[in-house]
């Protein structure tokens, strides 16, 4: 079965500063998507960020960039220029291929405290 | 993006009752939707996967007659607690994937029950 793993439950930076948050996986498919999805104290979840296995360069939506590392099965987070309302719980998310289950597999999460 | 509804946002009822909640697709059709339960400080767990038209599908361990769920339409999933206890005092967040991009889930906001 695919598994998530998020190891730092809790980090903290600098407003302004870089933070990156760390994600592998394990599956023994080759074609799949992952996600972070951000879950401020509101608790919407909100889409940060997705990538195709298939595809080499790595995502990147604004101050959000991904490291995706197929080989090592690691999918981080780097959000640079950090901002207050960046504050929130970060979750990895995998989904199997197009045709298997539509499934999300979750990370724990990950707070993220932004001191000004 | 997608936008994905709830409601109610927040419900208190007494032990006993049966609570109802709604989840709906605003600007796509969604013939599959899922529900998930969330803890404090933890992850999502999902509950269910509703498809429209038939049976949910319901994870291991989620008691089918203690949270119905159907499917009424192609924007329209609901979710009721029946004889709800204290003990189904939780978050309960859905998603759906639109039909532009599948592999995407996008979720509601979420709704907040509380069992007295």
């Amino acid at each position: 079965a695919q598994t998530v793993t998020q190891s730092q439950p809790e980090m903290s930076v600098q407003e302004a500063e870089t933070v990156t948050l760390s994600c592998t996986y394990d599956t023994s498919e080759s074609d799949y998507y992952l996600f972070w999805y951000k879950q401020p104290p509101s608790r919407q979840m909100i889409l940060v960020i997705r990538q195709e296995a298939y595809k080499q360069q790595n995502a990147t939506e604004n101050r959000f960039s991904v490291n995706f590392q197929k080989a090592a099965k690691s999918f981080s987070l780097k959000i640079s220029d950090s901002q207050l309302g960046d504050a929130a719980m970060y979750f990895c998310a995998y989904r199997p291929p197009q045709g298997g289950s539509e499934k999300l597999v979750f990370g724990k999460g990950m707070k993220l405290t932004v001191n000004p | 993006g997608a936008v994905v509804s709830q409601h109610p946002s927040w419900v208190i009822c007494k032990s006993g009752t049966s609570v109802k909640i709604e989840c709906r697709s605003l600007d796509f059709q969604a013939t599959t939707m899922f529900w998930y339960r969330q803890f404090p400080k933890q992850s999502l767990m999902l509950m269910a996967t509703s498809n429209e038209g038939s049976k949910a599908t319901y994870e291991q361990g989620v008691e089918k007659d203690k949270f119905l769920i159907n499917h009424a339409s192609l924007t329209l999933s609901t979710l009721t607690v029946t004889s709800a206890h204290p003990e189904d005092s939780s978050f309960y967040i859905c998603s759906a994937p639109p039909g532009v991009n599948p592999e995407t889930q996008y979720f509601g906001p979420g709704t907040r029950l509380l069992v007295l």
